[in-house]
C-alpha cells in the first residue's frame, strides 16, 4: 500500500498554462507538504497545511496555490506557468507539532514546462 | 534559524570500504537530525533520525550517524558500501519544538559507488 501518493509522475505542458498536482497521504498524519526540488537537487519547503490549515507559506509566487480538501489530501495547482516552474515537486505528510518526528514522501512530480 | 552544510557534493568509494558522508547543522533550537536517502528517479527514504536521545543513531542498511554538539556536526558512515548504496543522500535539520515540523535540507552528497 501507497503511503503518500502523487498524480501524475510526469507532467510536460505548455507556458501559459495551468496544472494540477494530486496528493494523497494514506498514514493518518495531520500535517502535509509540499517541497520543490530544482534542477541541482536542491530541496525547499513551499506550504505545509496541518488539519486543513495553512501553517507554513514560504516566498513562492501566488500562481501557487495549494488547496487541502482534508487532511489525507494536498493538492498543488499552479495557474500560467513558466519555464522556471520546472522541477521535480514532492509531497510529504507528518505529525504536526513535533520536529522529532519524521516526513514521509511520495514519489514526485517531475514537471517540465515547455 | 537553521541551516546544513553538506561538505561534500560529491563522494567516490570502492565496494566494500567504508562510507563517509559529513553534515555540519547549524539551529537556534535544539534540533532534530535526519538522513535522507534519494535513489534515482525515486522519492526521499529516510535513513535514520537523531532526536536528542543516543547520540549514535543506527539506520537502516546499515547506515549510522553520530550527533556530535561541540562539533555541530551529524556525519553519516557505513562500514562496508554496496553498489545498491549509489544515490543522493541529503541531511536535514527540523527544530524539536516549534517551527511547524519545517525540514531544512542539505544541498545534497552524491554517493557513486565503484567495483
Amino acid at each position: 500500500d501507497t503511503a503518500v501518493s502523487q498524480t501524475p509522475k510526469y507532467l510536460v505542458t505548455q507556458m501559459g498554462n495551468d496544472k494540477s498536482i494530486k496528493c494523497e497521504q494514506n498514514l493518518g498524519h495531520d500535517t502535509m507538504y509540499w517541497y520543490k526540488q530544482d534542477s541541482k537537487k536542491f530541496l525547499k519547503i513551499m506550504f505545509s497545511y496541518n488539519n486543513k490549515e495553512l501553517i507554513i507559506n514560504e516566498t513562492v509566487p501566488n500562481r501557487f496555490s495549494p488547496k487541502s480538501p482534508d487532511k489525507a489530501h494536498l493538492n498543488l495547482h499552479i495557474n500560467s506557468l513558466e519555464l522556471g516552474d520546472s522541477a521535480v515537486y514532492f509531497c510529504a505528510s507528518s505529525h504536526h507539532g513535533q520536529g522529532t518526528t519524521e516526513a514521509f514522501f511520495g514519489q514526485g512530480t517531475r514537471l517540465t514546462v515547455v | 534559524a537553521q541551516s546544513v552544510t553538506q561538505l561534500d557534493s560529491h563522494v567516490s568509494v570502492s565496494e566494500g570500504t567504508p562510507v563517509l558522508l559529513r553534515c555540519n547543522y547549524s539551529s537556534s533550537y535544539s534540533p532534530s537530525l535526519f538522513w535522507y536517502v534519494q535513489h534515482p528517479n525515486k522519492g526521499l527514504q529516510l535513513l535514520l533520525k537523531y532526536t536528542s536521545a543516543a547520540t549514535l543513531v543506527k539506520g537502516i542498511n546499515g547506515f549510522e550517524a553520530e550527533f556530535k554538539k561541540s562539533e555541530t556536526s551529524f556525519h553519516l558512515t557505513k562500514p562496508s558500501a554496496h553498489m545498491s548504496d549509489a544515490a543522493e543522500y541529503f541531511c536535514v535539520v527540523s527544530p524539536i519544538t516549534g517551527g511547524g515540523n519545517k525540514l531544512t535540507f542539505g544541498t545534497g552528497t552524491q554517493l557513486k559507488v565503484e567495483l
